[in-house]
Formats: structure tokens, C-alpha cells, sequence
């Protein structure tokens, strides 16, 4: 059964940088789209944006653009997401997803990753 | 971007009851590209519903979804104690994609 698992939590100071990863075992992984949502305290999720490893082209929500780089290491099956410029607001769970069809930019996400705390503080 | 707006905030029902939350959306939701997820405390969200309709794998036939254009609903028949959480809706029809704000069922 394939399941996401994502890195640790991290603390980060406001103005630097955070990378997850998301490594899918188990199953498919090239060619479904893998994104990336998060949850903030008292806040609704926020879809940051995804990948789909075998077309190598990424898609990211408008408010993340310019500091927000989804990779893959398809040797791995692993995705990353990469967030700079941090600040206090970014701080939140992070969680990874699958989409339910292959090959598609929006569909419902049938699997999710564990979440990454991120904790942007001074 | 497609605002979805939940209600109501919080529903608190007895096990056995019936449970109604709706999902309605600023403009019109293509296709019905619109799915539900549980959430309970500590967990990541479990898919239930997708295409409006459409039970995912595993999820339990008292779960039923349905609505299109801007009004969607999920119904929770003979609630069990296990269903008491926090759903909420996610549309998928333009990008990017949205979330409600989330419906919190709990034990009366």
C-alpha cells in the first residue's frame, strides 16, 4: 500500500529557508501529481502548488511564487518543498499529497504525508 | 480564486443522528470537482467524498455527498462515535485549489 512519509519538524528564523521531503513507498510515484498544503494555526488549508515527475513541470499557487520550489528525486520517489523568505506567518503543518488520477494538475488528494511542523520564530 | 465557505461552524449531534453540513462555493464548481476530508485531531485529512458524490475507497455507505454549480452537502446517517471530527470541503475545478474553512461535528 503506498504511503507518503515526511521529514521532521523544523525551526527555522524569519528570513531563511525550510526543506521537506516527501518519500512515497509502495506504489506509483512519477506520474501523479504531488503537492504540497498547509495548515495554519486557526487558518484554512492553503494549497502551496505540486509537481507531476514525469512531465518535470511544477505549478504553484500565485502567493507562493518566487520563493516556493517543488523538486523530485525520481530515483528516489521522493518530492521536496523548499520555502524562502521565511516569516512568522509560514509557520503551520505541512503536508504533502497524491492525487487520486494520474497525469491531472487538480484532483481530489486521496493520500497525504504524516504533516511537518514548520516554526518560524526569532 | 474559488471561495468556499462552510456551515454551519460547529454541529453537535448525538451518535445515531443525522448529520447535514453544506459547502457553498463563490462561483460555479465545473464538473462537480468537489471532494470532502476528515479530520481528526492529530491526523492528516482522510478523502470521503469526490466528484460531489462518489464515496472513496473504504468509506462507509452512511457517507453520502451531494449538490453541484455552488451548493454542495455531505449527509452522515446513524452517526457512530468515530465520525465525530472535522470535515471539510475542497474544490479542484480551477487553480489553485481552495478549502473551506471546516465544519467541527461533535458529541451532544
Amino acid at each position: 500500500q503506498v504511503q507518503l512519509v515526511q521529514s521532521g519538524a523544523e525551526v527555522k528564523k524569519p528570513g531563511s529557508s525550510v526543506k521537506v521531503s516527501c518519500k512515497a513507498s509502495g506504489g506509483a510515484f512519477s506520474r501523479y501529481l504531488i503537492g504540497w498544503v498547509r495548515q495554519a494555526p486557526g487558518q484554512r488549508f492553503e494549497w502551496l502548488g505540486g509537481i507531476i515527475p514525469v512531465f518535470a513541470t511544477t505549478n504553484y499557487a500565485p502567493s507562493f511564487q518566487g520563493r516556493l520550489t517543488i523538486t523530485t528525486d525520481e530515483s528516489t520517489g521522493t518530492a521536496f518543498l523548499q520555502l524562502s523568505s521565511l516569516r512568522s506567518e509560514d509557520t503551520a503543518i505541512y503536508y504533502c499529497v497524491r492525487a487520486r488520477r494520474m497525469e491531472l494538475w487538480l484532483d481530489a488528494s486521496d493520500l497525504w504525508g504524516q504533516g511537518t511542523m514548520v516554526t518560524v520564530s526569532s | 480564486e474559488i471561495v468556499l465557505t462552510q456551515s454551519p461552524g460547529t454541529l453537535s449531534l448525538s451518535p445515531g443522528e443525522r448529520a447535514t453540513l453544506s459547502c457553498r462555493a463563490s462561483q460555479s464548481i465545473s464538473s462537480s470537482y468537489l471532494g470532502w476530508y476528515q479530520q481528526k485531531p492529530g491526523q492528516a485529512p482522510r478523502l470521503l467524498i469526490y466528484g460531489a458524490s462518489t464515496r472513496a475507497t473504504g468509506i462507509p455507505d452512511r457517507f453520502s455527498g451531494s449538490g453541484s454549480g455552488t451548493d454542495f452537502t455531505l449527509t452522515i446517517n446513524r452517526l457512530e462515535p468515530e465520525d465525530f471530527a472535522v470535515y471539510y470541503c475542497q474544490q479542484y475545478s480551477s487553480s489553485p485549489i481552495t478549502f473551506g474553512q471546516g465544519t467541527r461535528l461533535e458529541i451532544k
